[in-house]
């Protein structure tokens, strides 16, 4: 079955530029969205088809996918930024999560 | 706007079935396919399948086909999630989701199901 790989956690600063990768095979053939989820809350959806913002999401949210690799990328990050990150990918019919990546800003 | 409104928190014992509930509202319930999605207490998002509410047609993950039921009843913007015989694995939040059909982003959320499977 396809697989989605994320980093458990990554670290950054306030105001510094944070990246979060997902890997699987073949991933930059197929769309990827990115959704963020604070502790007791559903998921919030802030990349679409691989680069796009939803309306309401800040232009510090940026994606890029190509190869085997896509990326979330959180410029000037905010402590609000802190949160679970979780990359969604379809093989063929079937949804596919990353295991999620653990957003600490410090 | 445009809601998912999910069914209350739920106590079962291992054994017993369950169905739960994800309602439509502001939007037309039968354009956009519903997905489940199980999260374990302090673990990540799983996908569990997919339903068109237009035709009932339905996708399911490999990992979940055959312990759980997806449905929809379109004359009520109504999507379940069920099962026939509960087990404490599947004690976990559950969450509809509403997909965009044809590149299938998760566009909204319902607020999420607790089901607590215990003897």
């Amino acid at each position: 079955s396809y697989e989605l790989t994320q980093p458990p956690s990554v670290s950054v600063s306030p105001g510094q530029t944070a990246s979060i990768t997902c890997s699987g095979d073949k991933l930059g053939d197929k769309y990827a969205s990115w959704y963020q989820q604070k502790p007791g809350q559903s998921p919030v959806l802030v990349i679409f088809q691989d680069s796009k913002r939803p309306s309401g999401i800040p232009e510090r949210f940026s994606g890029s996918n190509s190869g085997n690799t896509a990326t979330l990328t959180i410029s000037g990050t905010q402590a609000m930024d802190e949160a679970d990150y979780y990359c969604q990918a379809w093989d063929s019919s079937t949804g596919v999560f990353g295991g999620g990546t653990k957003l600490t800003v410090l | 706007e445009v809601q998912l409104v999910q069914s209350g928190a739920e106590v079962k014992k291992p054994g017993e079935s369950l169905r739960i509930s994800c309602k439509g509202s502001g939007y037309s319930f039968t354009s956009y396919w519903i997905s489940w999605v199980r999260q374990m207490p302090g673990k990540g998002l799983e996908w569990l399948g997919r339903i068109d509410p237009s035709d009932s047609h339905t996708n399911y993950s490999p990992s979940f086909q055959g312990h759980v039921t997806i449905s929809a009843d379109k004359s009520i913007s109504t999507a379940y999630l069920q099962w026939s015989s509960l087990k404490a694995s599947d004690t976990a939040m559950y969450y509809c989701a509403r997909l965009n059909r044809g590149t299938w982003e998760i566009l909204s959320w319902g607020q999420g199901t607790l089901v607590t499977v215990s003897s």
